[in-house]
């Protein structure tokens, strides 16, 4: 596609089930990243993809999140066992070699965890 | 406080008025970029500015940069109502594969 997506763009979910995330990158970008953004806030990062490797997951708050990256393309963010304090909007972008680069950002999912 | 910090966090203005929007940040950096975030949903890129630049244009848009003070500044030009936005920068230190947004400025251009 022409931009980046993420599906879903908008996910209600209860307290304790886990949640995935979809993001389809720019194609023949390389680099991926995820952040988060609560309500009014700035962009928290949480994880970025060179490839399919993670070289830096340090913003990942807790072990029920993980992430992954196929094929050098897609990515989905997992939150196990949801907690209210995950609901935010989360967003993917994407680069097309390095983070120091212009990314190139997703519409976001919102999450409202019940 | 935090790497990329925007201030005001709020502006409101008249439309046609011009904008000013500042950042500070703490470490070195490669680049600074800001962005515009409509409605709270995907971030729009608008400029990259180099460390060894000291001022860019595009369009409407002038930023500059000074390294001696850790600070950087987004002027939007003659304003307009779809200008109305969150604005952020962002910049990429140096030794670490992330970029830091700051809090962001809430701008809003009163017709």
């Amino acid at each position: 596609g022409a931009g980046v997506s993420q599906s879903p763009s908008n996910k209600v979910t209860e307290k304790g089930k886990d949640v995935e995330l979809r993001c389809d990158p720019i194609s023949g970008h390389t680099a991926l990243y995820w952040y988060r953004q609560s309500l009014g806030q700035g962009l928290e990062f949480l994880i970025y993809f060179q490839g399919n490797s993670a070289p830096d997951k340090s913003g990942l708050p807790s072990d029920r999140f993980s992430a992954e990256r196929t094929g050098g393309s897609v990515s989905t963010l997992t939150i196990q066992r949801t907690q209210q304090e995950d609901s935010a909007v989360y967003l993917c972008a994407s680069s097309l070699i390095a983070v120091q680069e212009t990314q190139y950002f997703g519409p976001g999912t919102r999450l409202l965890v019940l | 406080s935090q790497q990329g910090e925007e201030d005001p966090q709020a502006l409101s203005i008249q439309e046609g008025e011009n904008a000013t929007m500042n950042c500070s940040y703490k470490t070195s950096i490669n680049n600074l970029q800001w962005y515009r975030q409509n409605s709270g949903r995907g971030l729009v890129h608008l400029i990259l500015i180099r460390s060894n630049e000291r001022e860019k244009h595009s369009g409407r848009l002038r930023v500059t940069l000074d390294t001696s003070k850790k600070s950087s500044s987004l002027l939007i030009t003659a304003s307009r109502a779809a200008d109305t936005a969150s604005y952020f920068c962002a910049t990429d230190v140096q030794g670490a594969q992330k970029l830091v947004f700051g809090q962001g400025t809430r701008l809003t251009i009163n017709p």
